[in-house]
């Protein structure tokens, strides 16, 4: 099946740690985007790409790292200096930059 | 900067009722416009979009989305809603055909069965 994976489902993780949450994409899409969700906030934008070893930084990008080495993979880090790491963390891709995005299934990230 | 606004943080109506979502937009020049919703459990998912043409735009599921450019708004509507249209529901921007797409904080919509 075509689609976005985010794995994993949940995550729990230490405060201090850097974690990693992946996520592919096998719909040959050039742009992907990282959105956190919490609630009453709707989506708030990351990080973006719009082609392999290109990407760029969007409303909240302190305290995340990404990387786009392959077209099918975004993997966003969320480093020990993002203050308040607990959320919903949203990957999505688009054909192109300006069309409509299809999104993953979620991971939600628990920081103890 | 540019914005997205949703008037409707939490909507609760009962079964056939009609519905009207608020979006606002904040920015003067060419707009691809989207709604999204998100039902629970579910991933987002496109409900419908706009692009250029005719403004009033038809989606999924009975949901229709009139652009009025002089308004800055894209607001949703649907006729008569069902309790299966329960769900939070998201309005979407790219502005100037930019690189990105900017997201409304969301309505929370309720439906009584």
């Amino acid at each position: 099946d075509g689609g976005i994976t985010q794995s994993p489902k949940y995550l729990f993780r230490k405060e201090g740690q850097n974690v990693t949450l992946s996520c592919e994409q096998n719909l040959n899409h050039d742009a992907m985007y990282w959105y956190r969700q919490d609630p009453g906030q709707g989506l708030r934008l990351i990080y973006y790409s719009q082609i392999v070893n290109d990407f760029q930084k969007g409303d909240i990008a302190e305290g995340y790292s990404v990387s786009r080495e392959k077209k099918e993979s975004f993997p966003l880090t969320v480093t020990s200096a993002q203050k308040n790491p607990t959320a919903f963390y949203l990957c999505a891709s688009s054909i192109s930059a300006n069309t409509e995005a299809f999104f993953g299934q979620g991971t939600r990230l628990t920081v103890v | 900067a540019q914005s997205v606004s949703q008037h409707n943080h939490h909507v609760i109506l009962s079964e056939a009722a009609s519905l009207e979502l608020g979006c606002n937009y904040s920015y003067g020049g060419t707009v691809n416009l989207f709604w999204y919703v998100q039902y629970p459990g579910q991933h987002l998912q496109l409900l419908l979009k706009y692009f250029s043409g005719d403004p009033l735009v038809k989606g999924i599921k009975g949901f229709e989305a009139e652009f009025i450019k002089s308004k800055f708004s894209f607001n949703l509507r649907k006729p008569s809603v069902q309790w299966s249209d329960t769900a939070e529901y998201f309005c979407a921007v790219n502005m100037n055909r930019d690189d990105k797409i900017i997201f409304g904080k969301g309505t929370r919509l309720h439906i009584l069965p």
